[in-house]
């Protein structure tokens, strides 16, 4: 079965530190690779995605991942975090014919000001 | 509508009553899903449908869940007999034909069973 780990559960940082977000799939085909980001109060919203082609991909507020098919990995980084970055992340992975999501547990992040 | 609207926001109930939590997926996306996010947990998968085809019942985790979807429209989430473990929030999400699987979700509805 698909599962997805997420390594931290919970990251503090101050402001301009720099962010990596671990996230391992278990899968052996053809996935499709997301980060959802749910700010405090709000509802998830996708963050970046990867389906195929570079494996480095960039998102919305300076984020980017870069697949790495050889250790089945998908971090999520950011060079400079800011306080308004605050919020859980999570990784989610789909793929073959399967419809529906499999998420990772989250990773809180706590940024300083 | 301009994006995945979910009713309640919030349900409290005693244990042993049924729910009936509602999604309203964006106009146009024809697969709609629901999750549960337990605290301190991520999403866990509940139910998938996909058009006009049986919908993918395999994340339920007993017969006193069910859903319902009409059409390519609204999706009703029931949960009869709730016990207490069912306390979560169930979040639904939509993607369009050629979205490429990308969801979009709604905000949820925290269910509390005492």
């Amino acid at each position: 079965a698909q599962s997805v780990s997420q390594h931290n559960h919970h990251v503090i940082l101050s402001e301009a530190a720099s962010l990596e977000l671990g996230c391992n799939y278990s899968y052996g085909g053809t996935v499709n690779l997301f980060w959802y980001v749910q700010y405090p109060g709000q509802h998830l919203q996708l963050l970046l995605k990867y389906f195929s082609g570079d494996p480095l991909v960039k998102g919305i507020k300076g984020f980017e991942a870069e697949f790495i098919k050889s250790k089945f990995s998908f971090n999520l980084r950011k060079p400079s975090v800011q306080w308004s970055d605050t919020a859980e992340y999570f990784c989610a992975v789909n793929g073959g014919s399967q419809g529906n999501l499999i998420f990772g547990k989250g990773t809180k992040l706590s940024v300083k000001p | 509508g301009a994006g995945v609207s979910q009713s309640p926001s919030n349900k409290v109930t005693e244990k042993g009553k049924d729910v009936e939590l509602r999604c309203d997926p964006i106009s146009g996306h024809t697969a709609l899903y629901w999750y549960r996010q337990r605290l301190g947990q991520g999403l866990e998968f509940l139910i998938y449908f996909q058009g006009n085809s049986a919908p993918d019942k395999s994340g339920l985790p007993s017969d006193r869940f069910s859903a319902e979807r009409t059409g390519e429209s609204v999706s009703t989430l029931t949960i009869q007999r709730t016990q207490q473990e069912d306390s979560a929030v169930y979040l639904c999400a939509s993607s369009a034909p050629s979205g490429g699987n990308e969801q979009f979700f709604g905000p949820g509805t925290r269910l509390t069973v005492l």
